[in-house]
């Protein structure tokens, strides 16, 4: 089956500091992975995904490295801001689940000043 | 502004009483989905649509109804809920892959 769990619940980042959320997956055929950024009030919203044939790939001060050895995904954040505070999501599906994408639990950002 | 609208954003309701939700999405996709969000557990898929067809049921109790009159609408029915119910319900949709989700609708039941 396929499950997907985050390491830290909770993280504290100091303003400007680069932040890294972590999130360890169970299914080795998968083989699409997202992060979603679910601020407080909102639904969850598409930062950045990685297909299993790449090992990283950079957006706007977001990177996710993806190391499959070790079935292992994290997300970086640079000169991470207040904005950033939020609950981070990683998500994971394989051959043969079509959409089907299966969630972590989440992990809480907190951003201080 | 995601491209998929649900209401209500809130709703308070008896274990007795019959609501629906409603989402919408304009975006053109396929696919939609109910997902339940209850504090501190992962996103739990409910229903998937596809082009209207229900393909995926994950063992929901019968007193949440899916109905999906085309690809741009997605309700559920909601009858005889429990406490347990309370959550925040989320709707996505999708054309391959990433799913964009509403702002949910939050869900009491007394």
């Amino acid at each position: 089956g396929e499950s997907v769990g985050l390491h830290l619940p909770t993280l504290s980042v100091q303003e400007g500091d680069n932040s890294i959320i972590n999130c360890a997956y169970s299914n080795s055929a998968s083989d699409y992975f997202i992060w979603y950024k679910q601020e407080s009030g909102k639904g969850p919203q598409f930062i950045i995904d990685i297909r299993s044939n790449m090992d990283k790939r950079q957006g706007q001060r977001v990177t996710v490295l993806l190391n499959k050895t070790v079935k292992h995904l994290s997300l970086q954040i640079a000169a991470t801001q207040p904005g950033d505070s939020a609950v981070y999501f990683c998500a994971a599906s394989g051959r043969g689940y079509g959409n089907k994408l299966v969630f972590g639990a989440g992990t809480i950002l907190r951003v201080k000043s | 502004e995601t491209g998929v609208t649900q209401t209500p954003r809130h709703l308070v309701m008896g274990m007795t009483n019959k609501k629906s939700l409603k989402c919408e999405q304009h975006l053109g996709h396929n696919a939609m989905y109910w997902y339940k969000q209850s504090a501190k557990k992962p996103l739990e898929l409910m229903f998937v649509y596809n082009f209207k067809e229900q393909t995926e049921n994950n063992s929901v109790p019968s007193r949440f109804s899916p109905e999906c009159p085309n690809s741009s609408h997605l309700f559920l029915h909601l009858h005889t809920l429990q406490p347990e119910d309370s959550a925040l319900y989320l709707c996505a949709s999708s054309y391959t892959g990433e799913l964009f989700f509403g702002e949910g609708s939050r869900l009491t039941v007394l």
